[in-house]
């Protein structure tokens, strides 16, 4: 079982819905939670962060953490076609990828 | 200022090679990662650098590859004996410290194409 899991999609919506992307995670130790976001031929860039289980807010990006679950999320709304990338979770403690969830946003 | 820069951009190596991928961290950062990126498989960890030591290599794949960096700059991926498994991207990052949430800063990596 791989420490982080998450769906490579490719997940494909029309412009202005509601995304949701999710990971889950099996090491309890792991703290920090971050998104990453990646666009074609280009290296990660860290989209947001959050440390404790709830909601963090950042214009139109919203990530969530249920340690409980161990589950997160990454909530896109009113999705831009320039929001297509891939989009990957990490945590810390050491740093772990998820696979990256490949969204298309259609105009 | 520069961010991370990563050389060469792509390689086409024949099975069985060796080869060397650059990574130069932006000036000043302490801690430097290396990353493969499958497609599908996201990124998978191979080796972090604190200065010039290497205190957690566990994700380096097999003893083919090896990394070294040198000055607390500039490091240098090996992969002896290239196999066909071996293609991927290949992505450094760096970052300031060794606070747990500082920013990592990925390079644009080194395709390797393994024939």
């Amino acid at each position: 079982q791989k420490e982080v899991e998450q769906d490579p999609g490719p997940l494909s919506v029309p412009e202005g819905a509601i995304v949701s992307l999710n990971c889950t995670y099996s090491n309890s130790a792991f703290q920090y939670f971050m998104w990453y976001r990646q666009y074609s031929r280009k290296g990660p860039e860290l989209l947001m962060y959050t440390y404790s289980s709830g909601n963090k807010e950042d214009g139109r990006f919203t990530a969530q953490v249920d340690k409980s679950s161990k589950y997160i999320s990454l909530f896109i709304r009113d999705s831009q076609p320039s929001d297509s990338a891939t989009y990957l979770c990490a945590m810390s403690g050491d740093m772990r990828f998820g696979a990256g969830t490949r969204l298309t946003v259609k105009p | 200022g520069a961010g991370v820069s990563q050389s060469p951009s792509n390689k086409v190596t024949e099975k069985g090679k060796d080869v060397e991928l650059r990574c130069d961290p932006i000036s000043g950062h302490t801690a430097l990662y290396w990353y493969r990126q499958s497609l599908g498989q996201g990124l998978e960890f191979l080796i972090y650098f604190q200065g010039n030591s290497a205190p957690d290599k566990s994700g380096l794949p097999s003893d083919r590859f090896s990394a070294e960096r040198t000055g607390g700059s500039v490091s240098t991926l090996t992969i002896q004996r290239t196999q066909q498994e071996d293609s991927a991207v290949y992505l450094c990052a760096s970052r300031p410290g060794t606070g747990v949430v500082d920013t990592q800063y990925f390079g644009p990596g080194t395709r390797l194409t393994v024939l």
